[in-house]
């Protein structure tokens, strides 16, 4: 268990829908990163915050947002979900930008 | 810009066999390069992990790899297969800059261990 917590575990929708994925992070990590893994894009970053403000930005559509509390738990929105944004959604924390992440076990998003 | 290459996206050997996976990287400078496992329906997790200090790193579970400046590689190895090691392992990359971050993936190459 990496202490990473990711909810819910498996979510189905259909397309046009939107959809709010949860992340706590370990305890005392300030960094938190989402990435996306898909059969034909493989693992892709989407975004991390650090201590609730934006870092860095990878490939992450525009109808994607996300955003980090006070309380450093974060959120992806997805929205208007087409089929293919079906995949696994993963959280990673870390204690700062200068250390290794730690994953949690995804979000199987599936989009019908 | 920085990416990963795995040679070999399906590698099967047998149980009690060397375990070789392929990481090539490309960058201008040496980046930290990192190993990581995912079982079936679980998440990523970290094997081991280069920094700039030794070049031979030793992982969790036997495993280790080593960093080869001239050749762009980071190889990860295991002298004696288990069916435990089934899995799919990612080589990843991200820059030596602060605030390392943004951990770039090679495609993943899926280990098969056969009694």
């Amino acid at each position: 268990d990496s202490g990473v917590t990711q909810t819910p575990k498996h979510l189905i929708t259909a397309t046009g829908q939107r959809v709010t994925l949860r992340c706590s992070p370990r305890s005392g990590d300030l960094s938190v990163y989402w990435y996306q893994q898909s059969l034909d894009q493989g693992l892709q970053f989407l975004i991390q915050y650090y201590n609730g403000e934006e870092r860095a930005k990878g490939n992450i559509l525009e109808r994607f947002s996300a955003q980090q509390f006070p309380d450093l738990h974060s959120e992806l929105n997805l929205s208007s979900l087409e089929l293919g944004d079906s995949a696994l959604y993963f959280c990673a924390s870390s204690v700062d930008e200068n250390t290794e992440a730690f994953f949690g076990q995804g979000t199987r998003l599936t989009v019908v | 810009a920085q990416s990963v290459t795995q040679l070999g996206s399906h590698v099967s050997v047998s149980e009690g066999a060397l375990v070789l996976l392929r990481c090539n990287y490309s960058s201008s400078v040496p980046p930290y390069l990192f190993w990581y496992v995912q079982y079936p329906n679980q998440g990523l997790q970290l094997l081991l992990k280069y920094t700039s200090a030794a070049t031979l790193v030793k992982g969790i579970n036997g495993f280790e790899a080593e960093f080869k400046k001239s050749e762009t590689s980071f190889h990860l190895t295991k002298p004696s297969a288990h069916m435990s090691d089934a899995a799919e392992y990612f080589c990843a990359v991200t820059p030596k800059t602060p605030g390392y971050n943004k951990l770039i993936f090679g495609a993943g190459t899926r280990l098969a261990v056969h009694p």
